[in-house]
């Protein structure tokens, strides 16, 4: 299942509200989880099930969508939230990743 | 607490073979799913492993026949044995803990960087 993010790249302003999207080729129902990603850092779970954040993850996210398209969204960017985004099926083999969204400072 | 520390990169020649680990802590390896995604610049993120918690493995083509995933639970350790190495595995190694029947990864370690080259 090919995974398809955009924008590739999204510019934002501090406190403002983004929205980041994940397509799939095939259905992938609601497995499909979003991960945020640092310079030097491992990717780090912050929602599965397409909307269920991980414990820890402020409210500020939040994931969306069933099927083929998804949305994770920012409600208001904070300092600490610049950073790459990748989106990940896990409905079907291979689990297949996103090329991923990187999300930096207007 | 949870982590996973990665060891074992290095640089190794194309048909070479080396041993990444995956050394955990605050969980049993033993009863809990574990896989190995690996990350490159042109690739991105790309699974190839996983392991069940009853010892049955399943892995990306790209890897098949090449890599083994196994783990040794007296050590609560992951490893990754990678065989006939081709320029294009040159990335970052990552072992993930996957919570569950649900395939996706809550705990990833720091990475190990592997360079396939002559």
């Amino acid at each position: 299942i090919l995974m398809t993010q955009s924008p590739a790249t999204l510019s934002v302003s501090p406190g403002e509200r983004a929205a980041l999207s994940c397509r799939a080729s095939h259905n992938v129902n609601s497995n499909l989880a979003w991960y945020q990603q640092k310079p030097g850092q491992a990717p780090r779970l912050l929602i599965y099930g397409a909307s269920t954040r991980v414990t820890g993850i402020p409210a500020r996210f939040s994931g969306s969508g069933s099927g083929t398209e998804f949305t994770l969204t920012f409600s208001s960017l904070q300092s600490e939230d610049f950073a790459v985004y990748y989106c990940q099926q896990y409905n079907d083999w291979p689990l297949t990743f996103g090329g991923g969204t990187k999300v930096e400072i207007k | 607490e949870v982590q996973v520390v990665e060891s074992g990169g290095g640089l190794v020649r194309p048909g070479g073979s080396l041993r990444l680990s995956c050394a955990a802590s605050g969980f049993d390896v033993s009863s809990n799913f574990m896989s190995w995604v690996r990350q490159t610049p042109e690739k991105g993120l790309e699974w190839l492993a996983v392991i069940h918690s009853g010892d049955g493995t399943y892995y990306a083509d790209s890897v098949k026949d090449r890599f083994t995933i196994s783990r040794d639970n007296s050590k609560n350790t992951l490893y990754l044995q990678m065989n006939s190495l081709k320029v294009e595995d040159t990335a970052v190694y990552y072992c993930a803990r996957v919570p569950g029947l649900q395939y996706y990864f809550d705990y990833w370690g720091q990475g190990a960087l592997v360079t396939v080259s002559s």
